[in-house]
């Protein structure tokens, strides 16, 4: 696609739930970003994948989140028993190896209620 | 945690009027980007500056950096109603060179009124 494609873009679910967000990158980036966006805040690091292998996972809060990309393409952030306090909105980015220029999804907003 | 700190948090102009925008950082860098983005939407890179960098136009855009007081600003010219969102500055601070992992401020909410 032309541009990097998040869905769904938005998700309610309840407190407890098992939730996945995909990210489908623009066609050529190998490198992949997630963010997550609290309402009036800058994107927060969450993890950021080179090819199929996480580089650096080091923003993601806990254990009840893990993110893969198998094929170095596609990649799904996955939350385990969600909590209100995950709700957010989750962008995803892929980068442009020449410029470094990161290329923003649209984001999946979670409401956990 | 968050690198980056804009200032201010809100500016409000009128059309035509210039809108300046700073952020300050604490840890050494390899280069600083700024992006933007509307209501409800993805970000959008405007501008990178490396770190040997001192200043940097695109169109209507300036973007200066002083590594010596860890800051950058950003300079819309002439700006337009199409111009109100919020701005963000974003540093890269990877070890061993640029690996592009950034860390974003809060933000600056521009509004241009028409």
């Amino acid at each position: 696609g032309a541009g990097v494609s998040q869905t769904p873009s938005n998700k309610v679910t309840e407190k407890g739930k098992y939730v996945e967000l995909r990210c489908d990158p623009i066609s050529g980036h190998t490198a992949l970003y997630w963010y997550r966006q609290s309402l009036g805040q800058g994107p927060e690091f969450l993890i950021y994948f080179q090819g199929t292998g996480a580089a650096d996972d080091s923003g993601l809060p806990n254990d009840r989140f893990f993110a893969v990309r198998p094929e170095g393409s596609v990649s799904t952030l996955k939350i385990q028993r969600t909590e209100r306090g995950d709700s957010a909105v989750y962008l995803c980015a892929s980068r442009q190896t020449v410029t470094g220029e990161l290329f923003f999804g649209e984001g999946s907003r979670l409401t956990v209620l | 945690s968050q690198q980056g700190e804009e200032d201010p948090q809100a500016l409000s102009i009128q059309e035509g009027e210039n809108a300046t925008m700073n952020c300050s950082y604490k840890t050494s860098i390899n280069n600083l980007q700024w992006y933007r983005q509307n209501s409800g939407r993805g970000l959008v890179h405007l501008i990178l500056i490396r770190s040997n960098e001192r200043e940097k136009h695109s169109g209507r855009l300036r973007v200066t950096l002083d590594t010596s007081k860890k800051s950058s600003s950003l300079l819309i010219t002439a700006s337009r109603a199409a111009d109100t969102a919020s701005y963000f500055c974003a540093t890269d601070a990877g070890s061993g060179g640029s690996n592009y992992k950034l860390t974003f401020g809060k933000g600056t909410l521009l509004t241009v009124n028409p």
